[in-house]
């Protein structure tokens, strides 16, 4: 495995629309976390998963996005009704909560990003 | 709150050191982290402190003092690759508990 990966890379959608990324995490890492970056700022948290529960969401997360992870695995991070102001990078990261592994003290891992234009 | 201050730019020479600071005011601490992205790329993990001192990996060091919240990113013998944004990231609570970023700082090596 040779890290986090993100599908797709870039979309670009009309205000209004539905999209739907995709995370697929390092395979031993039981955890999985998205974050929104917008230019100039850091990433700032969205949500987080340890296996299939979702533990936290931020208030950044609106009642339009909704993020699932059903068997543990890939997640999802769906936004419904698309604003200009949901432009932005996408980023999911994930770690090992038991310091398996890559990493320690459960290091978050980036994957390349999503990067979502809305028109 | 939660508050990560870090400067917007710094510029420094080829081969010369930088100092990137750090200072942050969370309600708890469990660790810091230390980010390098390269535009439009993601964030790639340089460097993690949790207790006081230094950190050192190759020409990249990290050093914490838990007293103060301040922490540094010490980069040697620059090279124009390490033109990037350096994020400082905190996790404020014991086990499940996401990051919170700095707005990061933008480095830029010149000749």
């Amino acid at each position: 495995d040779t890290g986090v990966s993100q599908d797709p890379r870039h979309k670009i959608t009309k205000r209004g629309q539905n999209v739907t990324f995709r995370c697929d995490p390092i395979s031993e890492h039981n955890r999985l976390y998205w974050y929104r970056q917008t230019l100039g700022q850091g990433p700032e948290f969205l949500t987080y998963f340890q296996n299939e529960a979702q533990l936290e969401k931020s208030r950044l997360l609106s009642d339009r996005f909704s993020a699932e992870r059903p068997k543990g695995s890939f997640s999802t991070l769906e936004i419904q009704r698309t604003e200009q102001g949901d432009s932005a990078m996408y980023l999911c990261a994930s770690s090992s909560s038991g310091g398996q592994g890559l990493g320690v003290a459960d290091t978050q891992y980036f994957g390349p990003g999503t990067r979502l234009t809305v028109l | 709150g939660q508050n990560i201050d870090q400067p917007t730019e710094m510029t420094a020479t080829e081969g010369a050191i930088v100092q990137i600071n750090c200072t942050y005011q969370t309600s708890g601490f469990n660790g810091l982290f230390w980010y390098q992205q390269h535009a439009g790329e993601a964030p790639t993990f340089l460097s993690y402190n949790v207790l006081d001192g230094l950190e050192e990996k190759g020409r990249f060091s990290s050093f914490l003092s838990r007293s103060k919240g301040y922490s540094y990113l010490l980069l040697k013998e620059l090279q124009m690759k390490d033109s990037a944004s350096y994020l400082c990231a905190v996790r404020d609570m014991t086990g499940n508990t996401p990051l919170v970023f700095g707005k990061g700082t933008r480095l830029s090596v010149i000749a």
